[in-house]
């Protein structure tokens, strides 16, 4: 289908190891989200990209989260250094543009750092 | 920090039942409020984009109203099914923020 996909979908790293998810999102999307949904929790922002500009990685938690786009359409985050406390579900969304649009959901990533 | 809450927690309902759900969220610079179906190893699913105060929206047997001056949102669904089985997120946006605030969500259990 054409929606926004993600990979991969379980992860499962040793403490201490680096993680790389990827998120493709539907092809013309502008805007770019990810988000972090803890267990019990609702999704949570980490950072919005607007085609390849990162407008706003205030959620991100610590600096072992970096997120890019170089090229304006596929991202990716990158989690170095993983400790157990970063065990979530991640969620990347597109729309376009943002602000009252409807956001298209990839399935996540559940991460699981053990 | 925007407070955005949903309630209930959870809900498990038999089959035929109408249920309904609630998101409440600041009632000051209101700028549009979501609404998302999640079903489990799925994508969260846009139902319902809801801008003005008093808003209505329907889609099938689900419906949500909006009271944007005390700070509310409803979700109904008429008739439940085992398929309405899901997480239902809302989610606030405020006036000059493109960032949403999600809720807890509430979890949805149709029993056949």
């Amino acid at each position: 289908g054409a929606g926004v996909s993600q990979s991969p979908r379980y992860k499962v790293a040793k403490r201490g190891q680096d993680v790389a998810l990827r998120c493709d999102p539907i092809s013309g999307h502008v805007s770019l989200f990810w988000y972090q949904q803890a267990l019990g929790q609702g999704p949570e922002f980490l950072t919005y990209f607007q085609n390849e500009a990162q407008l706003d990685k205030s959620g991100l938690p610590s600096d072992r989260f970096f997120a890019e786009r170089p090229e304006g359409s596929v991202s990716t985050l990158k989690i170095q250094r993983t400790q157990q406390e970063d065990s979530a579900v991640y969620l990347c969304a597109s729309s376009s543009p943002a602000g009252q649009e409807t956001q298209y959901f990839g399935p996540g990533t559940r991460l699981l750092v053990l | 920090i925007l407070n955005v809450e949903q309630s209930p927690q959870s809900l498990h309902v038999q089959e035929g039942d109408s249920t309904n759900f609630t998101c409440s969220f600041p009632s000051s610079n209101f700028y549009a409020l979501h609404w998302y179906r999640w079903e489990t190893a799925k994508s969260p699913e846009a139902l319902f984009v809801m801008t003005l105060n008093g808003d209505e929206k329907k889609k099938g047997r689900i419906s949500a109203t909006l009271n944007t001056k005390e700070g509310y949102s409803y979700l109904y669904i008429k008739g439940s099914q085992p398929e309405d089985s899901a997480t239902y997120l809302c989610a606030f946006e405020s006036g000059g923020s493109y960032i949403p605030t999600f809720g807890r969500g509430t979890s949805l259990i149709v029993h056949p």
